[in-house]
């Protein structure tokens, strides 16, 4: 089966600053999706940036970025430029090709500090 | 751009009631998923329908059933309630072969409604 791992519960960033957040996986599979969703106070579950396995490139969304390795089933996210907006928790997830669930990390709660 | 439209949005019940939740996916969207997320959890995917049929399955009680009407709208019905039945349960619906894109190739994905909170009491 597979799982998703976000070993950080919570970090704090100073606005105007970069943070990774930090997210392995562990699948059999050789193609898949994996995704990052922002969930902010509000509960909304907005999808932030997508990766699919078979691509080489890191996704890149804005100031939002990822480093994809596929190899170490690394997946983390980058957000430069942090702004007060981006307070949320972000899960980490992943999606097989085959079926249509989507498995989800246990979340890292993001703070940004002014 | 319409979205994932779900109903009620806060519901409370008692212990061994019966509730129904209500999913509309965006127009022309025929899949629809339903996760549930308990309080400090991460959502966990229950059932998905596609063309009205189950497509899906995952940890979904036997308590708790689901259909997709003619009209791709569905219904979560949880019967026999209990305290730990209270979550923010997501519905998300897809267009099967929505193309993101020249170079994404084929991928469906899932647009998530704002969710039903429900509190059992």
């Amino acid at each position: 089966a597979q799982t998703v791992t976000q070993s950080q519960p919570e970090m704090s960033v100073q606005e105007a600053e970069t943070v990774t957040l930090s997210c392995t996986y562990d699948t059999s599979e050789s193609d898949y999706y994996l995704f990052w969703y922002k969930q902010p106070p509000s509960r909304q579950m907005i999808l932030v940036i997508r990766q699919e396995a078979y691509k080489q490139q890191n996704a890149t969304e804005n100031r939002f970025s990822v480093n994809f390795q596929k190899a170490a089933k690394s997946f983390s996210l980058k957000i430069s430029d942090s702004q007060l907006g981006d307070a949320a928790m972000y899960f980490c997830a992943y999606r097989s090709t085959r079926d249509d669930k989507i498995i989800f990390g246990k979340g890292t709660r993001l703070h940004i500090l002014p | 751009a319409a979205g994932v439209i779900q109903s009620p949005r806060h519901l409370i019940k008692e212990k061994r009631e019966t509730a129904t939740l209500k999913c509309y996916p965006i127009p022309r969207h025929d899949t629809v998923y339903w996760y549930q997320q308990g309080p400090g959890q991460d959502p966990q995917f229950l059932i998905s329908f596609y063309e009205k049929m189950q497509s899906d399955k995952g940890s979904i009680p036997d308590r708790f059933s689901a259909q997709q009407f003619s009209d791709y709208h569905s219904e979560l019905n949880m019967s026999s309630l209990e305290l730990g039945d209270s979550a923010l349960y997501f519905c998300a619906s897809s267009d099967t072969y929505t193309l993101l894109g020249a170079d994404t190739g084929s991928y469906n994905e899932q647009f998530f409604g704002p969710g039903t909170r429900l509190t059992v009491l």
